[in-house]
Order: structure tokens, then C-alpha cells, then sequence
């Protein structure tokens, strides 16, 4: 059965550095999006991508967060200039239409 | 962000019996439900949808009640089996210009007791 994979399941970072999370999305769908959960909170959701192009976003999704979709396969998350509080795990999700998957997460830890 | 509640955070059932897991909206503007099951450590599994055109959709043992009248829904685990055991999540999603964002409740942990 087709899913979602994330690399790499967990990034140990220090405060001002740049990450990059990365994400397989299933390979017929054709809607991405990136959600995050920080310890003992909801799932939130920070931005969808459809057309090559961000579709919406969230306040948590600012200038610091950016989106791409390098090749016809990957979806990445970057966030520039991480803060103590970026930490959390962070969740990829495609679909077809309504019904999104997920992948497993990527646990960001920033110290 | 309240617009999706689940007032329940944990919820025991004895194996073989019936699971009731409850969610609550307010934002008349949701037109789409799902629900995700959840391991520690894991992404949220996707278990089963409904429109709200519909009141009641079923997959194997799992069955998810809409009532639109009053923004509820619920998921019946039946019956319930221990590797139920999880943390399930309702998620509403409404119509925007191309791509659903999911806003999602705060979970249930569900144990079921052999």
C-alpha cells in the first residue's frame, strides 16, 4: 500500500541554524501539506501546496518557514533561523483529494 | 482554537465490547470529518471519513455518526479489540480554493482490556 515517508525521523539542531525536512508524498496525489504537533498539543496545520504553489497557510507559517517541491517527487519544509520553540514533531500529508495521509513525523529538536 | 473539541481524553473498554469516541465542532463551515488512530511515536492513520451530506458511514467495525443539527460526531468501535489501543483524533475540514486544511481535536486515548 502506497504512503508517506519523512526524512529523517529525527533532527537534533542548535538555535539560528537552518533545517530542511523532507518528504516522499504518495506518488499520485497531488496535494501536500505540512502539519505540526508540539509536545501534548493538537496537531496544527501549517500549509497546504497544490500547482506548484502555496494553496493556504497558517499563522504559525511565517517568513522563517518556506515549501518547495524540488522534483516530481520530494515536498520539503525549511525553516531558516530555528527557535527553541520550533521544536515538535512535524507531520507530511498528501492526498487526492479530501482524505490526506500522513506520514510518520519528523521529530525536530532544537536546543 | 476551539473549533474542533474532544471532551474525552481517555476512554477504557473491555475487549469485545462497543468503543463510543466523541467529537464536538463549531464551525458550521466544515463539510468534511475524518478520523485518525495514532501510535506514540508515529503519524496519525487514517481510519475513516464522512461527507456531511451523509449521517452515517461504515467501514469493517468502525462507524462514524454525523449529526449535523448539533456539530457532533462520534466513532463506534465494534467490537473493540486491544491493538485498538490509541489515541484517535477527529479532524474537520471545510471547502477552500484547492487544498483542505484539517483542523484537529485534542485526541482521546483509547484503551481496550483484554
Amino acid at each position: 500500500e502506497p504512503e508517506v515517508t519523512q526524512t529523517p525521523s529525527h533532527q537534533v539542531t542548535q538555535m539560528g541554524q537552518e533545517v530542511i525536512l523532507r518528504c516522499v508524498p504518495i506518488s499520485n496525489h497531488l496535494y501536500f501539506y505540512w502539519y505540526r504537533q508540539i509536545l501534548g498539543q493538537k496537531v496544527e496545520f501549517l500549509v497546504s501546496f497544490y500547482n506548484n504553489e502555496i494553496s493556504e497557510k497558517s499563522e504559525i507559517f511565517d517568513d522563517q518557514f518556506s515549501v518547495e517541491r524540488p522534483d516530481g517527487s520530494n515536498f520539503t519544509l525549511k525553516i531558516r533561523s530555528t527557535k527553541l520553540e520550533d521544536s515538535a514533531m512535524y507531520f507530511c500529508a498528501s492526498s487526492a483529494w479530501d482524505t490526506q495521509y500522513f506520514g510518520p513525523g519528523t521529530r525536530l529538536t532544537v536546543l | 482554537d476551539q473549533q474542533v473539541k474532544q471532551n474525552s481524553p481517555s476512554l477504557s473498554v473491555q475487549e469485545g465490547r462497543i468503543s463510543i469516541l466523541n467529537c464536538d465542532y463549531t464551525n458550521s463551515m466544515f463539510d468534511y470529518f475524518l478520523w485518525y488512530k495514532k501510535y506514540p511515536a508515529e503519524g496519525p492513520t487514517f481510519l475513516i471519513s464522512i461527507s456531511s451530506i451523509k449521517d452515517k458511514n461504515e467501514d469493517g467495525r468502525f462507524t462514524v455518526f454525523l449529526n449535523k443539527s448539533a456539530k457532533h460526531l462520534s466513532l463506534h468501535i465494534v467490537p473493540s479489540q486491544p491493538g485498538d489501543s490509541a489515541v484517535y483524533f477527529c479532524a474537520a475540514g471545510a471547502p477552500s480554493g484547492s487544498a483542505r486544511q484539517l483542523t484537529f481535536g485534542s485526541g482521546t486515548q483509547l484503551t481496550v482490556l483484554p
